[in-house]
């Protein structure tokens, strides 16, 4: 299996900071890489795919870059709303496997 | 708009097996270019990918898994199943249903509408 390892596991920031996410495959996924939101009881919700590319509807204060082994995702400006976890998954082959999580939570 | 709504016991006991459906609405179950999954996540976890199932029926699953699992397709009913034998407690988790958008080939691929979740615990 492709082992997906998020750093940090939990972050805390402000309103209006910039914050990056960061996802390391064990090995090359190309850019079949993926990044999720999930609130608190609520499904997760695609904000990236393909590495770089935003989801219909996400704000564009999300961004993405990487390839291989090596992926971020940054915040530019934070909103009250994007506190919650962030998943990284793979989808380069099966089992498709996810990150541990990154919590987001206010200081 | 596409919705997947999941349904069964949100109970089960030790041993026995775990039944879920997943109903879709706002899409033909049938349309190229999609699998339909089932992830699920314990209390306070990650995401584990169980399996896949194509409109064909051939499925993929995940191998920490794959004695145990299978997945099936009721197109006459918008709906496709799991069913998971012999559970044990490390099996509670809620459990989500999602549709794989999917690229032969290619980019992208990502789970693009995900299910409610729904609770299952495993308890005697």
């Amino acid at each position: 299996d492709i082992q997906m390892t998020q750093s940090p596991s939990s972050l805390s920031a402000s309103v209006g900071d910039r914050v990056t996410i960061t996802c390391r495959a064990s090995q090359t996924v190309l850019t079949y890489l993926n990044w999720y939101q999930q609130q608190p009881g609520k499904a997760p919700k695609v904000l990236m795919y393909a590495a770089s590319t935003l989801q219909s509807g996400v704000p564009s204060r999300f961004s993405g870059s990487g390839s291989g082994t090596d992926f971020t995702l940054t915040i530019s400006s934070l909103q009250p709303e994007d506190f919650a976890t962030y998943y990284c998954q793979q989808s380069y082959t099966t089992p498709y496997t996810f990150g541990q999580g990154t919590k987001l939570e206010i200081k | 708009q596409v919705q997947l709504q999941e349904s069964g016991p949100g109970l089960v006991k030790p041993s026995q097996t775990l039944s879920l459906t997943c109903t879709v609405s706002g899409a033909s179950i049938n349309s190229g270019g999609f699998y339909w999954t089932w992830i699920r996540q314990p209390a306070g976890k990650g995401l584990e990918w169980i399996g896949r199932l194509f409109t064909t029926g051939s499925t993929n699953y995940n191998p920490s898994l794959k004695s145990r699992v299978t997945m099936s397709l009721d197109t006459s009913k918008s709906q496709f199943s799991l069913n998971l034998t012999s559970v044990a407690a490390a099996d509670t988790a809620v459990y989500y249903c999602a549709r794989l958008l999917f690229t032969f080939g290619g980019v992208p691929r990502y789970f693009d509408f995900w299910g409610q979740g729904i609770l299952v615990t495993v308890s005697s």
